[in-house]
């Protein structure tokens, strides 16, 4: 079955360390998205690509960086530069953004 | 940039009754707007969503209207189940005009249905 996947699906990190979410998908999208969602919040926009080997800053980029090597493959970087990182990370991928998108299930990051 | 505003932030209702969440949004350009449900510690799934040459679109007990003279766009879920309860998001874009290629999202609405 076609479809996105996100992992892991909890990670624990220490303060100062960098750490690497997963995100891939089979379904031959172009575009691979990045979302950041805080308890009880909306989705804000982290990195956005709509095709490999080019990628867009969202609106919270800072202490995160990305790349698209691969077509079904964006996988997320959370640096130590991210002042408060523990959150739940949602990737995405579409068609175009007059499809919609297909997200995975999220990672839940938390710092310790 | 477009800004999607969504409201209300939370609704209970009681099984049985109907739903209704509204967004409103700023660019007159947009033309694609989807619904997503959000289950508990779960990613959003798609439901509905509406294109600007249509005003209305059913899909059995859930239905999404569109004004785009006033710009805004409603959810209505009928009949409602314990099941609906969930975080909803709207969102808008301008479809494939690229280089805007993404949607906005509306800050969500928790959706609780009391049994």
């Amino acid at each position: 079955d076609g479809g996105i996947t996100q992992s892991p699906k909890y990670l624990f990190r220490k303060e100062g360390q960098n750490v690497t979410l997963s995100c891939e998908q089979n379904l031959n999208h172009d575009a691979m998205y990045w979302y950041r969602q805080d308890p009880g919040q909306g989705l804000r926009l982290i990195y956005y690509s709509q095709i490999v080997n080019d990628f867009q800053k969202g609106d919270i980029a800072e202490g995160y960086s990305v790349s698209r090597e691969k077509k079904e493959s964006f996988p997320l970087t959370v640096t130590s530069a991210q002042k408060n990182p523990t959150a739940f990370y949602l990737c995405a991928s579409s068609i175009a953004a007059a499809y919609g998108y297909t997200f995975g299930s999220g990672t839940r990051l938390t710092v310790v | 940039g477009e800004n999607v505003e969504q409201h209300p932030s939370t609704l209970s209702v009681q099984e049985g009754d109907s739903a209704v969440i509204k967004c409103t949004y700023s660019d007159s350009a947009s033309n694609y707007f989807p619904w997503y449900k959000q289950e508990l510690g779960k990613g959003p799934q798609l439901i509905i969503d509406i294109r600007s040459n249509v005003g209305e679109k059913k899909d059995q007990r859930i239905a999404v209207t569109l004004n785009k003279t006033a710009k805004h766009f409603s959810l209505h879920i009928t009949e409602t189940q314990p099941e609906d309860s969930a975080v909803y998001f709207c969102a808008a874009s301008r479809g494939y005009d690229f280089g805007n290629e993404k949607l906005t999202f509306g800050t969500g609405t928790r959706l609780t249905i009391i049994p």
